[in-house]
């Protein structure tokens, strides 16, 4: 059975680092594309980027170029997603979710990571 | 960019009715590379239909997708109580890949 497992909620204030995971298992990791998805309270989807873990090819939306880092350990099936300096405006649930091709779907997708940034 | 706009932002109806909703491409999308998720209250979306009409592992066969170009549509042949959720469209074909900003569906 395909799972993404993401780590737990965040609270952090401005300007701190956050390096969030999403760790998948029952499938080949390194096989299939992971993409990060962003949704601010109530509102709706935001594609982040995506990252081939087999061999790091990652590629960004223009809007989170720049603003975030996604990341992958291949030898513990685990992605990230990351950032340097925190904004409120980063407050947001997170998604990690596999694409088996690159033009496909968002198959399987983690439970969401919680990131509230507030001084 | 592709921009995706769903209609209508909301759409009340009841249990056994049927359930159409628009997705609207700004530019043609390559390959009818679209796909749809239902997203319900505290819980991540789900993949229901993929490369505009191909139906997702498990998904049941009361939801259809059809269109191509610009022009895309999720139907709901007859509404079951589960079906209540928010339904987003995304565009995979083109660099960046969007998403439409949802459709809501709710109980009449």
């Amino acid at each position: 059975e395909v799972q993404l497992v993401q780590s737990g909620t965040e609270v952090k204030k401005p300007g701190e680092s956050l390096k969030i995971s999403c760790k998948g298992s029952g499938y080949s990791f390194t096989n299939y594309w992971i993409g990060w998805v962003r949704q601010m309270p109530g509102k709706g989807l935001e594609w982040m980027g995506i990252i081939y873990p087999g061999d790091s090819d990652t590629r960004y939306s223009p809007s989170f170029k720049g603003q975030v880092t996604i990341s992958a350990d291949k030898s513990i099936s685990t992605a990230y997603l990351q950032w340097s300096s925190l904004k409120a405006s980063d407050t947001a649930m997170y998604y990690c979710a596999t694409l088996r091709t690159y033009y496909g779907g968002c198959d399987y997708w983690g439970q969401g990571t919680l990131v509230t940034v507030s001084s | 960019e592709i921009v995706l706009t769903q209609s209508p932002g909301t759409l009340s109806l009841s249990p056994g009715e049927r359930a159409t909703l628009s997705c609207r491409a700004s530019q043609s999308v390559s390959s009818s590379y679209l796909a749809w998720y239902q997203q319900k209250p505290g819980q991540a979306p789900r993949l229901l239909i993929y490369g505009a009409s191909s139906r997702a592992t498990g998904i049941p066969d009361r939801f259809s997708g059809s269109g191509s170009e610009t022009d895309f549509t999720l139907t709901i042949s007859r509404l079951e109580p589960e079906d209540f959720a928010v339904y987003y469209c995304q565009q995979y074909g083109s660099s960046p890949r969007t998403f439409g900003q949802g459709t809501r569906l709710e109980i009449k």
